[in-house]
C-alpha cells in the first residue's frame, strides 16, 4: 500500500525556517517524480514544486523561487521542503504527493498533509 | 503563475449530471490534458481522472472525463449525497516548467 506521511509542520515564526518531511514507503520512491502541493485555509490547491527522480532536476513556482528548497533522499525514502524566510502568506497544509511513473504523470497519491502556521 | 479556470460553484439535483470544466491554454490543458482531482473537506485530494482521460482503479465509471481544445470537462452521472465534494483540474504547463491548478468547483449535490 502505498504511503505518504508528511512530518515538521507548526508555528513558525516570520522570517524563520522550518523544514518538512516526507516519509514514503509501499513503492519504489526512486522510480517517481514527488511534488509539494500547498492549501492555504479555505483556498484552493498551490503546487510549490517538484523534483526528479534521482534529484537532478527540480522546478518552483514562481513566486517562491529562492526562498524554499525541495530535496529528496532515496536511501531513506524521504522528500524534504526547506522553508526559509517565512511569511504570514505561507500559512497552509503542505501535502506531499507522488507523481505517475509514466511519460505523461499525474498526482496519484496525496499525504495527509502537514499544517503549516507562520505567526508571530 | 497563471491557473486554470474553474467556475466556482456547480449545484445539481440527487441522480441528476453534472459537467465540470476547466479552460486553460496551449501550453497546458491544450497541450496534454488535464487530470481531475476530488477533495472533501478536511481531506487530501484524490486522483478521479488522468490527464489522458482514463479513470484510476477504483473510481466509479459514473465519471468521465473528456477534453475539447483547451477546455477539459468532468461528467458525473446518476449524482450521489458523496459525490458533494471539492473538484480540482491540473495540468503540466510547458511554457511555465510547472504544475497549474483551477481554482475548484464546488459541487452541492441537492
Amino acid at each position: 500500500e502505498v504511503q505518504l506521511v508528511e512530518s515538521g509542520g507548526g508555528l513558525g515564526q516570520p522570517g524563520g525556517s522550518l523544514r518538512l518531511s516526507c516519509a514514503a514507503s509501499g513503492f519504489t520512491f526512486s522510480s517517481h517524480w514527488m511534488s509539494w502541493v500547498r492549501q492555504a485555509p479555505g483556498k484552493g490547491l498551490e503546487w510549490v514544486a517538484n523534483i526528479k527522480e534521482d534529484g537532478s532536476e527540480k522546478y518552483y513556482v514562481d513566486s517562491l523561487k529562492g526562498r524554499f528548497t525541495i530535496s529528496r533522499d532515496n536511501a531513506k525514502n524521504s522528500l524534504y521542503l526547506q522553508m526559509n524566510s517565512l511569511r504570514a502568506e505561507d500559512t497552509a497544509v503542505y501535502y506531499c504527493a507522488r507523481e505517475t511513473a509514466a511519460t505523461i504523470t499525474d498526482f496519484d497519491y496525496w499525504g495527509q498533509g502537514t499544517l503549516v502556521t507562520v505567526s508571530s | 503563475q497563471a491557473g486554470l479556470t474553474q467556475p466556482p460553484s456547480v449545484s445539481k439535483g440527487l441522480r441528476q449530471t453534472a459537467t465540470l470544466t476547466c479552460t486553460g491554454n496551449n501550453n497546458n490543458v491544450g497541450n496534454q490534458g488535464a487530470a481531475w482531482l476530488q477533495q472533501h473537506q478536511g481531506h487530501p485530494p484524490k486522483l478521479l481522472s488522468y490527464r489522458n482521460n482514463n479513470r484510476p482503479s477504483g473510481i466509479s465509471e459514473r465519471l468521465s472525463a473528456s477534453r475539447s481544445g483547451n477546455t477539459a470537462s468532468l461528467t458525473i452521472t446518476g449524482l450521489q449525497p458523496e459525490d458533494e465534494a471539492d473538484y480540482y483540474c491540473s495540468a503540466w504547463d510547458s511554457s511555465l516548467r510547472g504544475w497549474v491548478f483551477g481554482g475548484g468547483t464546488k459541487l452541492t449535490v441537492l
